[in-house]
């Protein structure tokens, strides 16, 4: 079954504390993008992917970190998370780009206190 | 900062009832893709949208690339109880924007108790 999977779907942890949200899609797909969700705001870019060691910002990577050493695994990596990260995160993946058909992962709600 | 207005925010249905929503923006976009979100996954691809005037349909869905690059309407006739989510407009700024996909704020759709 083509899916995005990502770990961990359910997250609290404290301030400062170094984390990584997984990302693993198995459609051998080259674009791969991260995502956040906040009310009002929609969805809004972190960074993407267009391939193995190719990754630009988005709209919002200041915070963030990520890689991508494989073609199917994407991960965000929050160095010294703070609470203006506490949001809804989704991983995406599309066979070249954001304008093919994206398949979203199912969401991971990240709290940080 | 968010460069797509969605409108509504927020609407009721009633079942039966044709419903629209629109995306606007100061800034000319190059593709216009409409998303919807049921609750706990992510958003699902409905309608991609790349010349300006373009009309088209998606089963009870239809939306149009407005002729000014610069706004898109989605039309959902007849709708039914599963049409309950929440819709997003996302597009691609220019082709200097390469990879980035700007997403709206959002249209909650809910159904009138």
């Amino acid at each position: 079954e083509a899916q995005v999977t990502q770990n961990p779907r359910y997250l609290i942890t404290v301030t400062g504390k170094k984390l990584t949200v997984t990302c693993s899609q198995n459609m051998n797909h080259e674009y791969m993008s991260w995502y956040r969700q906040d009310p009002g705001l929609g969805l809004r870019q972190i960074y993407y992917s267009m391939n193995v060691e190719v990754t630009d910002k988005g709209d919002v990577p200041e915070g963030y970190k990520v890689s991508r050493k494989e073609k199917r695994n994407f991960p965000l990596i929050l160095e010294s998370p703070s609470p203006n990260q506490t949001s809804l995160y989704f991983c995406a993946s599309s066979p070249r780009g954001p304008l093919n058909t994206i398949y979203f992962g199912e969401g991971s709600w990240l709290t940080v206190v | 900062g968010q460069q797509l207005n969605q409108s509504p925010q927020s609407m009721f249905i009633q079942e039966g009832e044709d419903v629209s929503m629109n995306c606007t923006s100061s800034s000319i976009f190059n593709t216009w893709l409409w998303y919807k979100q049921d609750p706990g996954e992510g958003p699902v691809l409905l309608i991609a949208l790349y010349k300006a005037g373009e009309l088209t349909s998606n089963g009870r869905l239809t939306a149009q690339f407005g002729i000014t690059r610069k706004d898109s309407f989605l039309n959902i006739s007849a709708s039914i109880p599963s049409d309950v989510g929440i819709y997003f407009c996302a597009g691609q700024l220019s082709k200097a924007a390469g990879n980035k996909l700007t997403f709206g704020g959002g249209t909650r759709v809910l159904v009138k108790p």
